[in-house]
């Protein structure tokens, strides 16, 4: 089945770190570029930051450049997102996406919630 | 960055109307347009790509149109399904998305 599947999200405290993952199946997922997109009420979706299939060309959105660091494990399937220096703002629910140059593909999301 | 403004935010409609959702790029885009339609809970699920191309097994009633900074989502005739949040992306220079715009159940 074509998927991609996130984890990593809970609760943590400002200037804390987390790290998502978002594990993909069913497509060959060297041959993609790949996103992290979250989305709160207030804010509606939210860019974030975008990696090649090579892992050479990273993007990062203003709002977390220098604090979110994206990567992939082609072997793996997998797909990372370690943000540190946490802030309330950042609390959302985080997904992973396939990127056709549209968001062709979408994991079902994983709740970050930065709270003291 | 490239600023995407829908409207309206919020619509109400009966089944069997014609609905028509309209997104405005802050710059020129080209056709670099997404429609993606979202459910409470739910990620995202395109619907449009290249501003009137429809996704595989999308129905038909799903409708895009426009060029450069102008663009609209209708749909033909409402269906119980349809009832949900739309939103626009632009991808002419990395992502960005309108603020979503809401079909409920008038």
């Amino acid at each position: 089945e074509v998927q991609l599947v996130e984890s990593g999200g809970g609760l943590v405290k400002p200037g804390g770190s987390l790290r998502l993952s978002c594990a993909a199946s069913g497509f060959t997922f060297s041959t993609f570029t790949m996103n992290w997109v979250r989305q709160t009420p207030g804010k509606g979706l939210e860019w974030l930051s975008s990696i090649d299939g090579s892992g050479t060309y990273i993007y990062y959105a203003d709002s977390v450049k220098g604090r979110f660091t994206i990567s992939r494990d082609n072997a793996k399937n997998s797909l990372s997102l370690q943000m540190s220096s946490l802030r309330v703002e950042d609390s959302a629910v985080y997904y992973c996406a396939r990127d056709s140059n549209y968001g062709s593909l979408w994991g079902q999301g994983t709740l970050v919630t930065v709270s003291s | 960055d490239i600023q995407m403004t829908q409207s309206p935010s919020t619509l109400s409609a009966s089944v069997g109307d014609r609905v028509t959702i309209t997104c405005r790029a802050s710059q020129y885009i080209n056709t670099y347009l997404a429609w993606y339609q979202q459910k409470p809970g739910k990620a995202p699920k395109v619907l449009i790509y290249e501003a009137s191309s429809l996704e595989s097994g999308v129905p038909s009633r799903f409708g895009g149109s426009g060029s450069g900074t102008e663009f609209t989502l209708t749909i033909s005739s409402l269906q119980p399904d349809d009832f949900a949040t739309y939103h626009c992306q632009q991808y002419h220079r990395y992502w960005s998305f309108g603020q979503g715009t809401k079909v409920e159940n008038k």
